[in-house]
């Protein structure tokens, strides 16, 4: 079974704070996807990587970056978190584009902006 | 620009009966259509894939259905059960980069 984990489930930062979210995944797939959800909004496409070190921004890309440095590991960056950040975060992975790939996702990280 | 569409947003049905579910989307040049299921609380499980040249996918008592030219998908629920009581989300894969277009979700009620 593919198994993507999430460092943290729930995380309580303060204004201002940089936050690291990690997402790993072992299924040695190419693609990987930073979404956030929010009620009456849906899923928003944050971030997302088709290979180490590439990355593309998605709709809502604005006080986020990225990092991918190995294969398996993709990690979202709040450079200087904001209230309006509060939310569900959802890491996915897939396999390459053109190919079947089907979007499998992580447990999500519940954060908190104070 | 692709959007994506379910209805009913809430459903609310009896143990045992038999339920569909929509997934409408605006643009029929799709590569494939995803249903995912989520607990309250919890991420998404994939439950079918359904490409593009597919009309249907089945998964046990769920089955999915494919009409690109009217742009529409359904989830077939059979038999339901209170355990079925989730979010179930469509999503559709438009361009050659992987990202998915999600509706807003039906959240679905199943009574004992």
């Amino acid at each position: 079974d593919v198994k993507v984990t999430q460092s943290s489930r729930y995380l309580v930062k303060r204004t201002g704070e940089k936050v690291f979210l990690e997402c790993v995944q072992d299924m040695d797939h190419e693609n990987m996807f930073w979404y956030r959800q929010d009620p009456g909004l849906g899923l928003r496409l944050i971030y997302f990587s088709y290979d180490v070190k590439m990355k593309e921004k998605g709709d809502i890309p604005e006080g986020y970056s990225v990092s991918r440095e190995k294969k398996e590991r993709f990690s979202l960056i709040l450079e200087s978190a904001s209230t309006n950040q509060t939310s569900m975060y959802l890491c996915a992975s897939s396999l390459p584009r053109g190919s079947y790939n089907e979007q499998f996702f992580g447990p999500g990280t519940r954060l908190t902006v104070l | 620009k692709q959007e994506v569409t379910q209805i009913p947003a809430a459903l609310s049905v009896p143990e045992g009966e038999n339920l569909v579910l929509n997934c409408s989307f605006t643009d029929s040049a799709i590569y494939n259509l995803q249903w995912f299921r989520q607990d309250p609380g919890k991420g998404l499980t994939s439950l079918l894939l359904i490409q593009s040249s597919q009309r249907e996918q089945t998964s046990g008592r769920l089955n999915a259905s494919l009409d690109k030219s009217s742009g529409r998908s359904t989830l077939y629920i059979a038999a339901s059960q209170p355990g079925d009581s989730a979010t179930y989300l469509c999503a559709v894969r438009s361009g050659n980069t992987g990202k998915l277009i999600f509706g807003q979700g039906t959240t679905l009620q199943v009574k004992p």
